[in-house]
């Protein structure tokens, strides 16, 4: 099994539909993130945390909105998704310890908004 | 975090090494350097980190000029799996870091 496992894979909605990915990791790191990838483009972060009640915005956080609802779960809500939010999920996790920037990524969540 | 500056595309052929160079001219003294690789639209794989010293992996050398204000990713006998996106990122450890990444190195291997 993936240490770090992301539901939906792939998810088709409609403009104005509220959506939720959900992170959840076995790794039992306490930070935990999200970003955004678009085509031929890098990663963009949307928010992360480090610990359950933590939660920071990063590059583009508008539109979007994250629970941490455990140490091992951290989800990622659209609350009215619009097109231009179609886009490559990713989630990550790291260690809280001296390697902070060895980020253990899942497989992606597709997320094409209508 | 430390801005990067990376070229978008290289060629390396099959069997040859791959050197991925990565400028990083702002980094400061306690910002380590990292690098990932993302093989089409897989999640990225953390390949090797470093501060001043080169590094060595299973995976790939990291070579860090003395000023560190550069570094370059070496694989030493690429392969054509190693067809990738190659991203050099800069997070400062111990605070909080928002890991950015760029735009990456698009290294084609070939035949």
């Amino acid at each position: 099994d993936a240490d770090v496992t992301q539901t939906p894979r792939n998810r088709i909605t409609k403009t104005g539909k509220r959506i939720m990915l959900e992170c959840s990791q076995t790794k039992g790191h306490d930070r935990m993130y999200w970003y955004r990838q678009d085509p031929g483009l890098g990663l963009r972060l949307i928010y992360y945390s480090f610990d359950v009640k933590d939660i920071n915005k990063g590059e583009i956080s508008d539109g979007y909105s994250v629970s941490r609802q455990a140490q091992a779960k951290f989800s990622l809500s659209l609350e009215s998704a619009i097109p231009n939010q179609t886009a490559l999920y990713f989630c990550a996790t790291s260690d809280s310890g001296d390697h902070t920037g060895e980020l253990f990524f899942g497989e992606g969540s597709r997320l094409t908004v209508l | 975090d430390a801005k990067t500056t990376q070229p978008p595309s290289m060629d390396c052929a099959e069997g040859r090494a791959a050197n991925l160079p990565c400028n990083h001219s702002t980094i400061s003294g306690n910002e380590y350097v990292y690098w990932y690789r993302q093989i089409h639209s897989q999640g990225p794989q953390y390949i090797i980190h470093g501060l001043k010293n080169n590094e060595t992996n299973e995976m790939a050398s990291l070579i860090i000029t003395e000023d560190r204000k550069s570094s370059t990713l070496i694989l030493p006998h690429a392969t054509l799996r190693d067809t990738a996106v190659y991203y050099c990122i800069g997070p400062e450890i111990g605070t909080a870091s928002k890991l950015t990444f760029g735009t990456g190195t698009r290294l084609q291997v070939t035949l």
